[in-house]
């Protein structure tokens, strides 16, 4: 299946520091990426949709400034999370679709575990 | 909005026994997939149901979606420990907005 990597595994960051991840669709171009943020033991909440060469849509409740999110080529999404704190802790996952459907299988990358001292 | 339910929250089998869990939505849906997310993993995708009615196996998973495309379940037989895990599902509503929306998850544990 299709791959999709994300960097950086793990971050500790320092409450107001920012900190960017990095979604990358390794064998596949994908048009739309997109963002989850998930707190432990809860389900995967969609935080936005990227689209390649376009604004990303933010789902209701979650902040443009705070999590700007660029899509700069179809094979790359960054998230960047801006003066981070510690209840931004969570792990984020980032997905991707592969071309051809609206409906086709997302596939995961291995996410990103933030902490924010 | 819509709302993807999913029960139950937790179970805790003895390893041989068989495991179930249910999704519901609010809407109808396009479709829906079901995921599996270790411990400390990220979600992996396992099946996708689209028509009505529909019933898949994977070796001893069943997977069903309902008549009305509004419910679905998995079904696991003689679960190994290999089995522990998270389990989603996720849905796409008939809106066609390419939001999937997840089930809150059953997590599974097995003793061996």
């Amino acid at each position: 299946g299709a791959v999709v990597s994300q960097h950086p595994s793990r971050v500790i960051c320092k409450s107001g520091t920012s900190v960017k991840i990095e979604c990358r669709s390794l064998d596949f171009q994908a048009t739309t990426m997109f963002w989850y943020r998930q707190f432990p033991k809860q389900s995967l909440m969609l935080m936005a949709t990227s689209n390649e060469g376009s604004k990303a849509t933010y789902e209701q409740g979650v902040e443009k400034d705070k999590f700007l999110i660029n899509h700069a080529s179809l094979t790359l999404s960054t998230l960047t999370v801006t003066s981070a704190h510690p209840e931004d802790s969570s792990f984020y996952i980032c997905s991707a679709g592969t071309s051809g459907g609206l409906y086709n299988e997302q596939f995961f990358g291995p996410g990103t575990r933030l902490t924010v001292l | 909005g819509q709302q993807v339910m999913q029960i139950p929250q937790y179970q805790h089998v003895q390893e041989g026994e068989d495991f179930t869990t249910y999704c519901n939505s609010s809407t109808t849906l396009s479709n829906i997939q079901w995921y599996k997310q270790r411990p400390g993993g990220h979600p992996v995708f396992l099946i996708q149901l689209v028509k009505s009615g529909e019933v898949k196996k994977q070796k001893r998973l069943t997977f069903q979606f309902g008549e009305a495309k509004k419910n679905s379940s998995l079904h696991i037989t003689a679960t190994q420990t290999t089995d522990v895990g998270t389990y989603f599902c996720a849905g796409y509503g008939s809106s066609n907005t390419g939001k999937l929306i997840f089930g809150q998850g059953t997590t599974l544990q097995v003793k061996p």
